[in-house]
Order: structure tokens, then sequence, then C-alpha cells
């Protein structure tokens, strides 16, 4: 199994909605991240946790909140977003860190309304 | 100025006709090179890593080299199902190691 499975696929919520992103991997990779993506973009790191402990977070405002309950899940925990946070949120998890192959999830489209 | 520059943002080639990415980068002390290719509205697709100058690495059709500032992706005899933005993101040796990526090459292929 090499995949990373992310769902929902598609997502629309409102500015005063909360809602979670979610993504699963059983490669036993040990390093997980989440990146934004805007159109005709590249993708943009959030968050990386490692061993299941945030390690690097690049500035994310504080309505993006990550969790990693255990070695093959990440969730991304969604609250007060704005219209200019729409765009595709990708998972992706590598072996244990970046020197090592990543393998990115299908993403989710989101759109903030 | 960007760290990581691509060329072509985008490229058209007929079926069979052979051309090459390039990724330049001006950061010294390069510690790999990775290479990814996505289709519209999906994940990026892990190609290769390159970690030295002068390393070629090859799947299929493709073909990546590094050099000591560029990179190029050669596509020998290009299929439609080529179609896709290929990415490339560069390591640093020094720092956290998060790879910063370019903006990409949009490739078409037409049959």
């Amino acid at each position: 199994d090499t995949e990373v499975t992310q769902t929902p696929k598609h997502l629309v919520m409102g500015m005063t909605n909360k809602k979670s992103l979610k993504c699963e991997q059983h490669m036993g990779h040990r390093a997980m991240y989440w990146y934004k993506q805007k159109a005709k973009k590249p993708p943009e790191l959030m968050f990386v946790y490692s061993y299941e402990k945030l390690s690097i977070n690049e500035s994310v405002p504080s309505r993006f909140s990550p969790e990693c309950p255990n070695s093959s899940l990440l969730n991304l925990h969604l609250h007060a977003l704005q219209p200019e946070d729409s765009a595709l949120y990708l998972c992706a998890s590598s072996q244990w860190g970046f020197d090592t192959e990543a393998f990115f999830g299908q993403g989710t489209r989101l759109t903030v309304v | 100025e960007d760290q990581v520059t691509q060329s072509p943002e985008a490229l058209r080639l007929q079926e069979g006709e052979s051309s090459s990415l390039n990724c330049s980068y001006t950061v010294s002390g390069l510690r790999g090179l990775f290479w990814y290719r996505q289709d519209p509205g999906k994940g990026p697709e892990f190609l290769f890593t390159l970690y030295s100058a002068g390393e070629e690495k090859e799947k299929e059709r493709l073909k990546a080299t590094l050099t000591k500032k560029e990179s190029f992706l050669h596509i020998t005899a290009p299929k439609p199902e080529d179609s896709a933005t290929y990415l490339c993101a560069v390591q640093l040796t020094g720092g956290s190691y998060i790879p910063t990526f370019g903006r990409g090459t949009s490739l078409i292929v037409h049959p």
C-alpha cells in the first residue's frame, strides 16, 4: 500500500464553520506534512509532524490547527477561515523526513464562502 | 528573487517530439533536488531525487540530470498521457532541509 488517503475530496464551508480534514497512510512513514496549494502555484509547506510530534509550523495562522492522533493519521482542524484560505490542501508522508521520498495524497479542495 | 526557477512556464509538444524542462537554482549547498509530476487537481507524484552533479536517473520516457546550478528533465518521444505540470524542489544542506518548490512547467502533449 503506497497510498496517502485524504478525506473529504471537496469541502465547502462558511467562515463561521468548524471542519476537519483527514489524512491516513499505512506505509509506516514517520514524517507527515500538510501543504497548501493555490491555483497555478507550487505547494507551500504548512506543518510537519515527525514521529507524531509537531516539528515545523511555517507561521501558519491559528485558525488552522494540526493534530496527529497516531503514526498513521493526520488531521487539520479548520475554524473561522477566510475566503482567501480557499485552496487545495495536500497531505504527504515520507519515511523519516525531507531526505526521503514524499508521497502525496490527492488533496482536499476547500472553498470558503 | 526566486531561489528555484523553472523554464519554460508552459510547453506544448506534438506526440513524439522530444524536449527538456529546466530547473535552475541560485542557492549554494545543494542537499537534494526532487522532481514531481502533478496532474490537475491531484497531489504531486514523486519522480526522481538527484544529489550530486553528474547524476542521472531514468524512468520510462523521462530522464533527469543534474549539474552544479541546474537540472534538466528530458522527455523522449512524449505521449499525451505525459501531459501534466512538472515541479522541481531544491533542498539545501543547511537549516531545516525544507525543500523549496519551483513554480512548475505545464506540459501539454498533443496527439
